[in-house]
C-alpha cells in the first residue's frame, strides 16, 4: 500500500526556516518523480515544487523561486522541502504528492499533509 | 500561466441527483486534466485524469468529458459520500502546474 506521511510542520516567524519531510512507502520512490502542493487556509490547491527520480531536476513555483529547495534521499525514501526566508502568505497545509508516471502528472497519491504557520 | 476557472462555485443539489461541473482553460491543456476530490481529514483523492480516464476504484457514476480548453466532470446519481469539494488540475504547459479554484458541492 502506497503512503506518504508528512512531518516537521509548525510556527515559525517570519523570516525564519523550516523543513519539511515526507516518507514515502509502498512503492520503489526513486522510480517516481514528486511533488510539494500546498493549501492556505480556507483557500484552494498551489502547485509548489517538483523534483525528478534521481534529484537532478527541479521545479519551483515563481512565489518560492529563490526561498524554498526541494530535495530527496532516495536511500531513506524520503522528500524534503527547505523553506528559507517564510513570509505571513507561505502559511498552509503542504502535501506531499506522487504523480501517476514522471515527474508531473495527474497525482494518484496523496498524503494528509503539515501545517505550516508563519507568524509572529 | 494557464489559469482554469472552474463553475460554479458552489453547487446544491439532492441525492440521487446528477451534478455537472465545468473547468475552463485559459489555453488548450489537450487532454492532460484531472480532477480530485476533497473532503475534511481525508486525503485528497483522484477521481480522472487525461479528462476521461477514471483513476483506480473508482465508481462508474463519476465521468470526465472534454478536451483543448472545456472540461466536465459528471456524477450520474449522487450518494451521501459524493458531497465535497472538486478541484481539476493541468499539466499541459509546466511549470506552473495548475489547479482550479474549486467548486463545493453541497446537499440542498
Amino acid at each position: 500500500e502506497v503512503q506518504l506521511l508528512e512531518s516537521g510542520g509548525g510556527l515559525v516567524q517570519p523570516g525564519g526556516s523550516l523543513r519539511v519531510s515526507c516518507a514515502a512507502s509502498g512503492f520503489t520512490f526513486s522510480r517516481y518523480g514528486m511533488n510539494w502542493v500546498r493549501q492556505a487556509p480556507g483557500k484552494g490547491l498551489e502547485w509548489v515544487s517538483s523534483i525528478s527520480g534521481s534529484g537532478g531536476s527541479t521545479y519551483y513555483a515563481d512565489s518560492v523561486k529563490g526561498r524554498f529547495t526541494i530535495s530527496r534521499d532516495n536511500s531513506k525514501n524520503t522528500l524534503y522541502l527547505q523553506m528559507n526566508s517564510l513570509r505571513a502568505e507561505d502559511t498552509a497545509v503542504y502535501f506531499c504528492t506522487r504523480p501517476i508516471f514522471g515527474v508531473v502528472n495527474a497525482f494518484d497519491y496523496w498524503g494528509q499533509g503539515t501545517l505550516v504557520t508563519v507568524s509572529s | 500561466e494557464i489559469v482554469l476557472t472552474q463553475s460554479p462555485a458552489t453547487l446544491s443539489l439532492s441525492p440521487g441527483e446528477r451534478a455537472t461541473l465545468s473547468c475552463r482553460a485559459s489555453q488548450s491543456v489537450s487532454s492532460y486534466l484531472a480532477w480530485y476530490q476533497q473532503k475534511p481529514g481525508q486525503a485528497l483523492r483522484l477521481l480522472i485524469y487525461d479528462a476521461s480516464t477514471r483513476a483506480t476504484g473508482i465508481p462508474a457514476r463519476f465521468s470526465g468529458s472534454g478536451s483543448g480548453t472545456d472540461f466536465t466532470l459528471s456524477i450520474s446519481s449522487l450518494e451521501p459520500e459524493d458531497f465535497a469539494v472538486y478541484y481539476c488540475q493541468q499539466w499541459s504547459n509546466w511549470p506552473p502546474i495548475t489547479f482550479g479554484q474549486g467548486t463545493r458541492l453541497e446537499i440542498k
